[in-house]
């Protein structure tokens, strides 16, 4: 089974929200879940996670479902160095998937 | 401060043989995380060493194996390749990824080694 899903790729234009989701329905109770990207030829690097409650930072948003099934990285103004896969990741359970390769359209 | 350190950064490899990656984590950081990315499989998890211990392991045949010295350094180790073993390597490091109890330290990610086994 999936630990988490994702869709395989989003497009957002330049300077608009941009929400991308992650369904995670076999999330334990400690399970933090957290987002990372990877820019081309880079390692992936972190952005943000979050347990329960909505989380902010400057980098983007997390949002995070009642149940824990489920959560959404909103990027408020999409920029073209936004453009990298997105993984949400539950590393306790040591899964991260193949991630939302997001498409930034100027 | 540097950041995580891979070495070498490209490796190409015949199947059969053996290959060795290193990995230096950030100063201060005791936990250091290996995975595996392909383009089918995406990021996969190895192994991750804490204090020169196997903390946590992935599922991933024998043929992989690591260990990491006193100084946090760590090697993975890769024994008879298979064609299959082409990915990219990562590194991560943190201060301590601890599991199960709901504590995190962020991952600081290598560059990764490109490993080709032709």
């Amino acid at each position: 089974d999936a630990k988490t899903t994702q869709p395989n790729s989003m497009e957002s234009n330049e300077e608009e929200p941009v929400h991308l989701p992650c369904n995670h329905s076999t999330i334990s109770g400690t399970d933090y879940i957290h987002w990372y990207r990877q820019l081309p030829s880079q390692g992936p690097e972190y952005v943000i996670h979050g347990l329960t409650s909505n989380v902010n930072n400057r980098m983007a948003s997390l949002a995070i479902a009642e149940d824990r099934k489920s959560s959404t990285l909103i990027l408020h103004r999409a920029t073209l160095r936004d453009a990298a896969v997105y993984y949400c990741i539950l590393f306790n359970q040591f899964y991260f998937g193949t991630g939302t390769s997001l498409t930034v359209i100027p | 401060k540097a950041g995580v350190t891979q070495t070498p950064r490209y490796l190409i490899k015949t199947r059969g043989q053996q290959v060795t990656l290193s990995c230096s984590p950030i100063s201060g950081h005791r936990s250091v995380s290996w995975y595996q990315q392909t383009p089918g499989q995406g990021l996969q998890f190895l192994f991750e060493y804490f204090s020169e211990t196997q903390r946590n392991k992935g599922n991933f045949p024998g043929r992989f194996s690591g260990r990491q010295f006193s100084n946090s350094r760590s090697e993975m180790n890769v024994s008879t390749l298979e064609l299959g073993d082409s990915a990219l390597y990562l590194c991560a490091s943190s201060l301590d990824r601890t599991s199960g109890r709901g504590s995190y330290n962020e991952q600081f990610f290598g560059p990764g080694t490109r490993l080709t086994v032709l």
